[in-house]
């Protein structure tokens, strides 16, 4: 199975801020990643899919790149509803693997 | 509405059996791939396993191949999720979701529509 690692597990940061979040795969999977938002107590949302495809209805705030290995999301200017955890998907083979999450936080 | 509803959790005693239903309304069923993911508690996402459209195909994660069973009835717009030898590390909760379609074969391994899950306990 393919290993997809987060970094960083947590970080702390203030509305307004610009965020970053990275997540690396073991082995490469070309485009084929997802992001995903989860708020505690609710299902998972789908945020980003081929790396770097908005999915419909997800503010502009959002982004994703990267290609091979290594990835990264970014939320340009945090709001307060952007405080949850976000998990990175590899959908390059089966089973597709998810990271083990970075939980974003108000500073 | 685009709406997954599971239901069948429980509690389940270690060895035992359950099977957990997703009603899916809103869009053609039949027409979409279906995965099961589950969380057990405090921690991260777990892939278990997937659906083709037509059902005539099914994928496990190893962690559970030979104990779970994924089925669909598209006449009824239901995915179902039979679970046997269950053990502690089962526990968790059970989301259902659905495959996204686009022009690359790979496209459904992207899970655009998900339920709010059904717990399940395995404890004596």
């Amino acid at each position: 199975d393919i290993q997809m690692t987060q970094s960083p597990s947590s970080v702390s940061a203030s509305v307004g801020d610009r965020v970053t979040i990275t997540c690396r795969a073991s082995q490469g999977i070309s485009s084929w990643l997802a992001w995903y938002q989860q708020k505690p107590g609710k299902a998972p949302k789908l945020l980003i899919y081929a790396a770097s495809s908005l999915q419909s209805g997800v503010p502009s705030r959002f982004s994703g790149s990267g290609s091979g290995t290594d990835f990264t999301l970014t939320i340009s200017s945090l709001q307060p509803e952007d405080f949850a955890t976000y998990y990175c998907q590899q959908a390059n083979s089966f089973p597709p693997t998810f990271g083990q999450g970075t939980k974003l936080e108000i500073k | 509405e685009v709406q997954l509803v599971e239901s069948g959790g429980g509690l389940v005693q270690p060895g035992g059996s359950l099977r957990l239903s997703c009603a899916a309304s809103g869009f053609t069923f039949s027409s979409y791939a279906m995965h099961w993911v589950r969380q057990a508690p405090g921690k991260g996402l777990e892939y278990v396993s997937a659906i083709s459209s037509n059902g005539g195909s099914t994928y496990y994660a190893n962690s559970v191949k030979g104990r779970f069973t994924i089925s669909r009835d598209n006449s009824k717009n239901t995915l179902y999720l039979q679970m046997g030898s269950l053990r502690a590390e089962d526990m968790a909760v059970y989301y259902c979701a659905r495959g996204a379609v686009g022009p690359a074969a790979k496209n459904w391994y992207y899970m655009d529509v998900w339920g709010k899950g059904t717990t399940v306990t395995v404890s004596s």
